[in-house]
């Protein structure tokens, strides 16, 4: 079966870095979606990776391993706003997007 | 901006009744997508279409249809409505690539089944 994997719950303190993972079994592979969601609202898209590496977008990072299954979001410099879930999602053979549970992420002061 | 629109926010329906979610977007997109998002579980894909009048079933098709008689408009339809469909439905959509192309979400619509 396909599974993503990520952590329930994390918490960090505002100003730190904190680093989520993801770890995925699917049947194929054409990229990894990291979407950012706010209690109550819509998930919103972070970013993509289809190659090895990092990539990075301001604050936030995200990291890929095709051959380990695995990718981490990585945000630095924490603000209380980052408080939100953040979802992992993988594009599979048939190009449909498999999900994650999410993991969310508490700010303390 | 992207702007996927849906019709509730939040609704309260009772068992059996026959419910209708709409999904509206404003740019043009070919693709779109219903999914379910429960406590503890990642989204679930309902149905999705990537042209007006063709639908194809996701992962958890039970219980619903789906409509699309226009590009912009994507609605989905419990026939008779059961307690376990009480969840956060989530409208999306993207271009016409799905390697690629971003999903943008609606606000989503929390359906109560009394």
């Amino acid at each position: 079966g396909q599974n993503i994997d990520q952590p329930t719950e994390m918490t960090a303190t505002e100003g730190a870095i904190v680093q989520i993972n993801c770890t995925y079994q699917t049947s194929g592979f054409n990229g990894l979606f990291w979407y950012q969601q706010h209690a109550g609202e819509a998930p919103t898209f972070l970013s993509y990776n289809v190659l090895d590496g990092l990539e990075e977008k301001g604050r936030f990072s995200s990291f890929l391993s095709r051959s380990k299954g695995y990718s981490y979001l990585l945000l630095k410099e924490l603000q209380m706003k980052d408080s939100a879930s953040y979802l992992c999602a993988v594009l599979d053979s048939n190009y449909q997007l498999i999900w994650g549970a999410g993991t969310k992420l508490i700010i303390k002061p | 901006d992207v702007k996927v629109t849906q019709s509730s926010r939040y609704l309260v329906k009772r068992t059996g009744e026959k419910v209708f979610l709409e999904c509206v977007q404003d740019m043009d997109h070919e693709n779109m997508f219903w999914y379910r998002q429960d406590p503890g579980l990642g989204l679930r894909l309902i149905y999705f279409s990537y042209d007006v009048k063709m639908k194809e079933k996701g992962d958890i098709p039970e219980g619903y249809s789906v409509s699309r008689e226009k590009k912009e408009r994507f609605s989905l339809i419990l026939e008779s409505a059961s307690t376990n469909q009480t969840s956060m439905y989530l409208c999306a959509s993207s271009l016409a690539d799905l390697s690629t192309d971003t999903q943008y979400f609606g606000p989503g619509t929390r359906l109560t089944v009394l």
